[in-house]
């Protein structure tokens, strides 16, 4: 079935520096891909998200590559704040199968001031 | 507030009783999701609907799981004879359907949290 893998668990930057979340999905059909920020005890917030026909999207400090030969995306944060700190969540999803989203585990990010 | 709405927030319930969750879609959504998280995990897809019909559930909702969308605008979600291992945040949430073979947005409403003692 369709999984997606999100490396690393936990991830701990200096304030002002660069933060990267990887991750991998399975199903090749999959074309759309957002990340989501969530705070504790808070909702999924959508952050950025990137479409299967497009090899990179930025939003200031927010960046997003795919590689659909290698089946990977990542997400890269710049300039990290300590208002960045949360869970980051990377999804897959394919328009057939109704739009579903496929998690990543998650990664904490910390960003130490 | 135009966002998703979700009802109640926190339910605590003991072994063996039945709980039902609201969720209300953003205003012309006609897609719904609902999503179970536990502790430390990513959001696990459950089921959806397109305005009334639900169309996908997941295998991992068993027969004490339902939902239904009657007027194809909020939802419910019951679980009969609930167990610990049903314990997690039951989330929702709603997006447009585009045409084209695109998917839209996913709004994620605040969830409920459930405890079963």
């Amino acid at each position: 079935g369709e999984n997606v893998e999100q490396h690393p668990s936990t991830l701990s930057v200096q304030e002002g520096d660069s933060a990267v979340i990887k991750c991998t999905y399975s199903d090749s059909a999959s074309n759309y891909f957002p990340w989501y920020k969530q705070e504790l005890g808070k909702r999924p917030q959508l952050i950025i998200d990137i479409r299967s026909n497009v090899g990179e999207k930025k939003d200031q400090r927010i960046a997003v590559t795919l590689n659909k030969t290698a089946k990977h995306f990542s997400l890269h944060i710049t300039e990290t704040q300590p208002e960045d700190s949360a869970v980051y969540f990377c999804a897959a999803s394919f328009y057939n199968q109704g739009g579903k989203l496929i998690f990543g585990q998650g990664t904490e990010l910390s960003v130490k001031p | 507030d135009t966002g998703v709405s979700q009802d109640p927030r926190h339910k605590i319930t003991k072994r063996g009783q039945n709980v039902t969750f609201r969720c209300d879609p953003i205003s012309e959504h006609n897609r719904l999701y609902w999503y179970r998280q536990t502790l430390g995990q990513g959001p696990e897809f459950l089921t959806y609907f397109q305005n009334e019909a639900q169309l996908e559930k997941s295998r991992l909702l068993s027969d004490r799981f339902s939902a239904e969308r009657p007027k194809g605008s909020f939802s419910t979600l019951e679980i009969q004879r609930t167990e610990q291992g049903d314990s997690a945040m039951y989330l929702c949430a709603s997006s447009r359907p585009r045409t084209g073979g695109v998917t839209d947005t996913q709004y994620f409403g605040p969830g409920t949290r459930l405890t079963v003692l």
